[in-house]
């Protein structure tokens, strides 16, 4: 198993232009998870999704959008984008929401807005 | 809201001894789960420990073991016989266990450097 992977690895955009972060698990995971961190900082939770086709808002949506059309696939788009949107993103899935079950990390996309 | 709190920014160890990472928390749940992952300068996340809230044994896992204290909110993490590629970001995590998609929250982190 590959894991969640995750692309592209590192991106510079600049102000206003948009793009899609893409995320890819090959674990059957219902549950799906997009977080940011910035520097110094632990993650922060943009949205998450329980299986295809429902997604809900985490703790710092705004500026992001995301779908989920297949259980492998959690895109993550950012529209508009702005420097306020430099960070390291990571995308996770686990297999159930509560409980014990260890949540899976891609390896992360840096993303720099200038 | 949950919260988790590491107060330690940075700490160092030497090769060989054993060093304590501080975690607090705060919730008003009465199940939940705490972990510890490593963030090493590749930025993979690992996870190094988990202990469920309702089990009073500490959790171990070889070298790294947890000082769970439910009553003081506070969770701990010893690394023993510390290594070289124990250095990393080291994040306390807290994860509820009474709702649908619950997510991980995180402290800050405390970086650990290990000299030989």
């Amino acid at each position: 198993n590959a894991g969640v992977t995750q692309t592209p690895k590192f991106r510079i955009l600049k102000i206003g232009q948009s793009m899609t972060l893409q995320c890819t698990q090959d674990m059957n995971h219902n549950y799906m998870y997009w977080y940011r961190q910035d520097p110094g900082m632990g993650l922060k939770l943009i949205y998450y999704s329980v299986g295809a086709g429902i997604t809900d808002k985490g703790e710092v949506p705004n500026g992001y959008n995301v779908s989920r059309s297949t259980t492998e696939d959690f895109p993550l788009r950012l529209e508009l984008a702005a420097p306020s949107q430099t960070s390291v993103y990571f995308c996770a899935s686990s297999y159930l929401s509560g409980g014990p079950y260890e949540q899976y990390f891609g390896p992360g996309t840096r993303l720099t807005v200038t | 809201a949950q919260t988790v709190t590491q107060s330690q920014p940075e700490m160092s160890v030497q090769e060989a001894e054993t060093v304590t990472l501080s975690c607090t928390y705060d919730t008003s749940e009465s199940d939940y789960y705490l972990f510890w992952y490593k963030q090493p300068p590749s930025r993979q996340m690992i996870l190094v420990i988990r202990q469920e809230a309702y089990k009073q044994q500490n959790a171990t896992e070889n070298r790294f073991s947890v000082n769970f204290q439910k009553a003081a909110k506070s969770f701990s993490l010893k690394i023993s016989d510390s290594q070289l590629g124990d250095a990393a970001m080291y994040f306390c995590a807290y994860r509820g266990d009474n709702q649908a998609g619950t997510a991980l929250i995180f402290g800050k982190g405390t970086t650990l450097s290990v000299s030989s």
